[in-house]
Order: C-alpha cells, then sequence, then structure tokens
C-alpha cells in the first residue's frame, strides 16, 4: 500500500509561538506534496504544492511567510506555523503523490489539528 | 476556473437503502478526473472512487459506483446496501492543473 503519516497528530500551542508539521510518505518516493486546511464543518482548502528541492507554491490568499513549507527529501515536507494565532487554529492535512504516477494518486495523511490558544 | 458543487449539505438513509450524493463541477479543460473521498469523524480521508473524463464505463469500486453524466457535468456517488458504517462526511473533488479541488461535502447519517 502507499502510506502517508503526519506528526503530530494533534498539538495546542500558546499564540505567538511557532508550531511545525511533519508529513512522511512511508513506503514510497514523493515529489509533490500538498498541505490543506480543514475548519470544522467546512471542505479542504489547498494551502500549498510542495516539491522536493524547489520552493513551494502557494495558493491565493495564503501567506508563505507564515506557512513556511520545506520539501527537505523524497519522503518529507514540512509546514511551519509561525507566530500562530488562534485564527490558525484547524485540521491541516497533507497529500503525497506517488513519483510516475497520475495525480489522482494522491495518499492523505491522518491529519493534525492544530489548536492555539 | 475549475469548481465542485455539492448541494446536499446533510442526508439521512435508512440501513440497507441505496443512496445518491449529488456532486456538479465545472471545467474548461478537455481532460480532467473526479473523484469520491469519504471522511468519518476521525479525520482521515479515505479514497473511495475515481472516474477520468475520457473513461467510457462509468467507475465502480464494490458497493460504490460513479453515474458520470459528462453532458450534464454530473458525477453522483452511489452507495448499494448502506451500512452504519457509511456514515461520514463525503467529499467530492476535481484534479486539474496540477492539484485537486474539494467541494463542500455532504453529511451522509445512516439510519438503524
Amino acid at each position: 500500500g502507499a502510506v502517508v503519516s503526519q506528526h503530530p497528530s494533534w498539538v495546542i500551542c500558546k499564540s505567538g509561538t511557532s508550531v511545525k508539521i511533519e508529513c512522511r510518505s512511508l513506503d514510497f518516493q514523493a515529489t509533490t506534496m500538498f498541505w490543506y486546511r480543514q475548519f470544522p464543518k467546512q471542505s479542504l482548502m489547498l494551502m500549498a504544492t510542495s516539491n522536493e528541492g524547489s520552493k513551494a507554491t502557494y495558493e491565493q490568499g495564503v501567506e508563505k511567510d507564515k506557512f513556511l513549507i520545506n520539501h527537505a527529501s523524497l519522503t518529507l515536507s514540512t509546514l511551519t506555523v509561525t507566530s500562530a494565532h488562534p485564527e490558525d487554529s484547524s485540521f491541516y492535512i497533507c497529500s503525497a503523490e506517488k513519483i510516475g504516477r497520475a495525480i489522482h494518486e494522491q495518499y492523505f495523511g491522518p491529519g493534525t489539528r492544530l489548536t492555539v490558544t | 476556473a475549475q469548481k465542485i458543487t455539492q448541494t446536499q449539505p446533510g442526508m439521512f438513509v435508512q440501513e440497507k437503502e441505496a443512496v445518491t450524493l449529488d456532486c456538479t463541477y465545472d471545467t474548461s479543460d478537455p481532460s480532467y478526473g473526479l473523484f469520491w473521498y469519504k471522511q468519518p469523524s476521525s479525520g482521515e480521508m479515505i479514497f473511495l472512487i475515481y472516474q477520468g473524463s475520457y473513461d467510457q464505463q462509468n467507475a465502480t469500486e464494490g458497493r460504490y459506483s460513479l453515474n458520470f453524466q459528462k453532458a450534464r457535468k454530473s458525477a453522483n456517488l452511489v452507495i448499494s446496501a448502506s451500512q452504519l458504517g457509511d456514515s461520514a462526511m463525503y467529499f467530492c473533488a476535481m484534479e486539474g492543473a496540477s492539484k485537486i479541488i474539494f467541494g463542500s461535502g455532504t453529511r451522509l447519517s445512516i439510519r438503524p
């Protein structure tokens, strides 16, 4: 199968601090990973596309200086929420695209629930 | 611009009945793909079914089938013989421009 993990699964932090979320493809390599944000009872909104070895592509309205993305290897992408505020509290989900496959073969991580107090 | 629309925010269905979840889309791309995902309360996104725009036959995966009507730009999900474990949020999604966009979702509740 194709498994994607996220760490941590949930995190509570104080306003003004930074939080790093990891997304790992455990049994396959992924040149492209995607980061989504989901507010309660809402849909997934794409935040950015993360490509290994290059800068991430951010969706309109997403602050790249606030949501830092690093795709350091073919199996790891990280999202850092800098100077987090309560409005950043959300469910963050990553997905990974398997190399050599069409885009529809994306595999989702279990998500990270961030609560900023 | 691409758009996915799910007009049913919530549905209640009796166990063992079939249910159809509606999805319409809009795109100017000649080639695209359509998905359905299930999201239980745990939050994980579970892939259910995929339909390519050039696929001649409707996709089926076990109890799931996708009623693809290209001229109407609709891609409804049909779940046959619903089970209590089918209670979840269901998202229709479309791939295009190297990314996937999601509809607003339908919360399906199965009554015993």
